[in-house]
C-alpha cells in the first residue's frame, strides 16, 4: 500500500474485554514498531519486530499485552481483559529495514475503553 | 534506562528562527532523529544524525554531539503550518532494539 494502513480508527470497548488492532506496514518493509500515545506525551514504545519475530518486547507493560506478525508484514497488537486505563492512541510505524533511520507512521487507532 | 529530555513548550513569531533542544541519556545510542506531529496526525520523520554535526534539509537542519549526548532542531523562516509538536527519538541498538521518543516540544507560532 501507499503507507501503513491501522484498523480500526477507533475502538469502544467495555472494561474486561478483549481487542486487537492490526496494522498493515508498507510493503517490503521488514521492520514493524508499535507505540502507544497518551495526550500530551511521546509515542511509548511497546514492541518491535524485524521480520516475523518479536526482536524487542520490552515495552509491553504487562501479559495483558500480545502482537504477532506470523507471515512478516500484518500486525496484530492484541490486548486481553481491557483496562480503562489502556485508553490511548495505539500507533505503528514500518521502516525499510533495521537499521533503516526514518520510520513511518499510521494513523493510528484510538482506543477508549469505558 | 534510557531518558530523553525537550522543553515541553516553545513559542516564536512567524518568520523568525526557533531551536528545540534534546538531550538523551541512553545505553547503545545509534542515533538521533526529528519527527513533527500535527494535532491528531501521525508523527513524520523530518531528520536523522548518527554522527556529530549539522545536517540540514530545506529550512529544518538538526544537529549531533554524541560526546555531550546533545542535539536540536532549528527550525528557520517560521510559517504558521509549523506550529506542531516535535519529538526527538533516539534509535537503541545493542541488547534492546527500538526507537525511543521524547515527550515533545509543543511548538506555538505567534503571527
Amino acid at each position: 500500500g501507499a503507507g501503513v494502513s491501522q484498523t480500526p480508527s477507533n475502538k469502544v470497548t467495555e472494561k474486561g474485554k478483549y481487542v486487537e488492532l492490526r496494522c498493515d506496514p508498507i510493503s517490503g518493509h521488514t521492520a514493524l514498531y508499535w507505540y502507544r500515545q497518551s495526550l500530551g506525551q511521546g509515542p511509548e514504545f511497546l514492541i518491535y519486530f524485524q521480520g516475523t519475530g518479536a526482536a524487542d518486547d520490552s515495552g509491553l507493560p504487562n501479559d495483558r499485552f500480545f502482537a504477532v506478525r506470523p507471515e512478516g508484514s500484518v500486525s496484530t497488537l492484541k490486548i486481553q481483559r481491557t483496562e480503562r486505563g489502556d485508553s490511548a492512541v495505539y500507533l505503528c510505524a514500518s521502516s525499510l529495514s533495521p537499521l533503516n533511520t526514518e520510520a513511518f507512521f499510521g494513523q493510528g487507532t484510538r482506543l477508549t475503553v469505558v | 534506562g534510557q531518558s530523553l529530555e525537550q522543553p515541553s513548550e516553545v513559542t516564536a513569531v512567524e518568520g523568525a528562527i526557533v531551536q528545540i533542544n534534546c538531550t538523551y541519556q541512553t545505553s547503545g545510542f545509534y542515533g538521533l532523529s526529528w519527527y513533527q506531529q500535527h494535532d491528531g496526525g501521525a508523527p513524520t520523520f523530518l531528520s536523522y544524525n548518527a554522527l556529530d554535526g549539522l545536517e540540514e534539509t530545506g529550512r529544518f537542519s538538526s544537529f549531533l554531539s554524541r560526546s555531550d549526548s546533545y542535539g536540536y532542531l532549528l527550525l528557520q523562516e517560521l510559517q504558521m503550518k509549523d506550529s506542531a509538536s516535535y519529538f526527538c527519538a533516539v534509535r537503541v541498538l545493542n541488547r534492546d532494539d527500538k526507537i525511543i521518543f521524547g515527550k515533545g516540544t509543543r511548538l506555538h507560532i505567534l503571527p
